[in-house]
């Protein structure tokens, strides 16, 4: 069974600039988390989508949004970009289809750099 | 929302050691505490988990307590190798029925096991 699929892994791009992330899910896994990572933050919860409808959102400005489409693929997106959204972001599909938490199967990450 | 503390932030042990990270949380209502390991370029990956309604778990070299009066938990890795060496996180699930998969991490614990 292939893992949680994240691309691109590396991408540099330039303040004021938007990135798209994109994460494909474990087959079956209808539920899709995004976390960021950073040194001084550790990880941080961005949002949760399941099928189709964000669950949960963290504590983030609403330049850091996201969807889930059909086939359970997210994307998240990123305007403006700010030097602080340097980091790895990564995502995560789980099997639970209800309130209760479960195992979240992570994907390697995508690393935004921000110049 | 809810808060997790985990120290030490760093541990080195000798090889065949025993090693023990600490986590503390906040909300009262988290029932679900997991252990995550995260290896170098790779996302975290679930090591244990314990929920509520449980006080200790073990599964192999691999042990986690849970004291819910004093909202703590722990994770006990014995006879530790030198592939034991790598960043692990703690983590809870705010408890209520939306939760869904939203976690919150510890700071993490980079462990570092000499041969």
């Amino acid at each position: 069974k292939a893992g949680v699929t994240q691309t691109p892994r590396y991408l540099i791009k330039t303040r004021g600039q938007q990135v798209t992330l994109s994460c494909s899910p474990i087959s079956g896994h209808r539920s899709v988390s995004w976390y960021q990572q950073t040194p001084g933050q550790g990880l941080q919860f961005l949002f949760e989508y399941f099928s189709e409808t964000q669950r949960n959102k963290g504590n983030f400005p609403g330049r850091f949004s996201g969807r889930q489409f059909s086939n359970s693929r997210s994307e998240m997106n990123v305007s403006t970009l700010e030097l602080g959204d340097s980091a790895l972001y990564l995502c995560a599909s789980s099997s639970l289809a209800g309130a209760s938490t479960g195992e979240l199967f992570f994907g390697e990450g995508s690393r935004l750099t921000v110049l | 929302g809810e808060n997790v503390e985990q120290h030490p932030s760093t541990l080195s042990v000798q090889e065949g050691d025993s090693a023990v990270i600490k986590c503390t949380y906040s909300d009262s209502a988290s029932n679900y505490f997991p252990w995550y390991k995260q290896e170098l370029g790779k996302g975290p990956q679930l090591i244990i988990d314990i929920r509520s309604n449980v006080g200790e778990k073990k599964d192999q070299r691999i042990a986690v307590t849970l004291n819910k009066t004093a909202k703590h938990f722990s994770l006990h890795i014995t006879e530790t190798q030198p592939e034991d060496s790598a960043v692990y996180f703690c983590a809870a699930s705010s408890g209520n029925n939306n939760a869904g998969n939203m976690l919150t991490f510890g700071g993490g614990t980079r462990l570092m096991v000499k041969p």
